[in-house]
């Protein structure tokens, strides 16, 4: 198993542009989640989704869609990007049915919005 | 609202030390506390964890020790080594589909 991909591993974007970040798993874990952690800090949750065609918002969404037609991909859409949305951006994935909810990591992706 | 307090932020321990870090939490219906290490550049992953119908966990040089009447829990790195540097976060979570809380992380340095 590849466990948790993401992709691009950095972008820099220009003000106002946009993109998406792609999260793929193949472990057939129901529950996704974005983070963003900005320099010397902690893990934000963006949104989240506990299976294909739900999402739900995290502490800080604003600035960011997602959406989950599978489950295997959680993209994360940045619209019109800001210099306040410059950080490393985490995907993770998690099954709690089985057990304790585990959430494994990507390896993120590092945004810089210039 | 911070719901898991995390300190210190950073911690500096010589080699062969132990290395403590310190949560604490409000909310009483958290049932599972989970501690993740990250090392630069690396997405976390989970590290131990433990329940709060025990009051320790132990797995090789690393103990999480949890006072539920104090809503406290803690985990120690005993004989830290350098390659124990990393940031390492607390988190709890409650039955249902809401999200791991995380604490803000501690960076831990382990110098020779």
């Amino acid at each position: 198993n590849a466990g948790v991909t993401q992709t691009p591993k950095f972008r820099i974007l220009k003000i106002g542009q946009s993109m998406t970040l792609q999260c793929t798993q193949d472990m057939n874990h129901n529950y996704m989640y974005w983070y963003r952690q900005d320099p010397g800090m902690g893990l934000k949750l963006i949104y989240y989704s506990v299976g294909a065609g739900i999402t739900d918002k995290g502490e800080v969404p604003n600035g960011y869609n997602v959406s989950r037609s599978t489950t295997e991909d959680f993209p994360l859409r940045l619209e019109l990007a800001a210099p306040s949305q410059t950080s490393v951006y985490f995907c993770a994935s998690s099954y709690p049915a089985t057990g304790p909810d585990t959430q494994y990591f990507g390896p993120g992706t590092r945004l810089t919005v210039l | 609202q911070q719901q898991v307090k995390q300190s210190p932020q950073s911690l500096i321990v010589q080699k062969g030390g132990i290395s403590i870090i310190n949560c604490a939490y409000e909310n009483t219906a958290f049932d599972y506390f989970p501690w993740y290490q990250q090392f630069p550049g690396k997405g976390p992953a989970l590290l131990i964890a433990i329940r709060p119908d025990v009051s320790e966990k132990k797995e090789g040089r690393f103990t999480i020790s949890f006072n539920k009447s104090a809503k406290q829990f803690s985990l120690h790195i005993m004989d830290s080594q350098p390659g124990d540097s990393a940031t390492y976060f607390c988190a709890a979570l409650a039955s249902g589909n809401t999200p791991l809380v995380f604490g803000k992380g501690t960076r831990l340095s382990v110098i020779a």
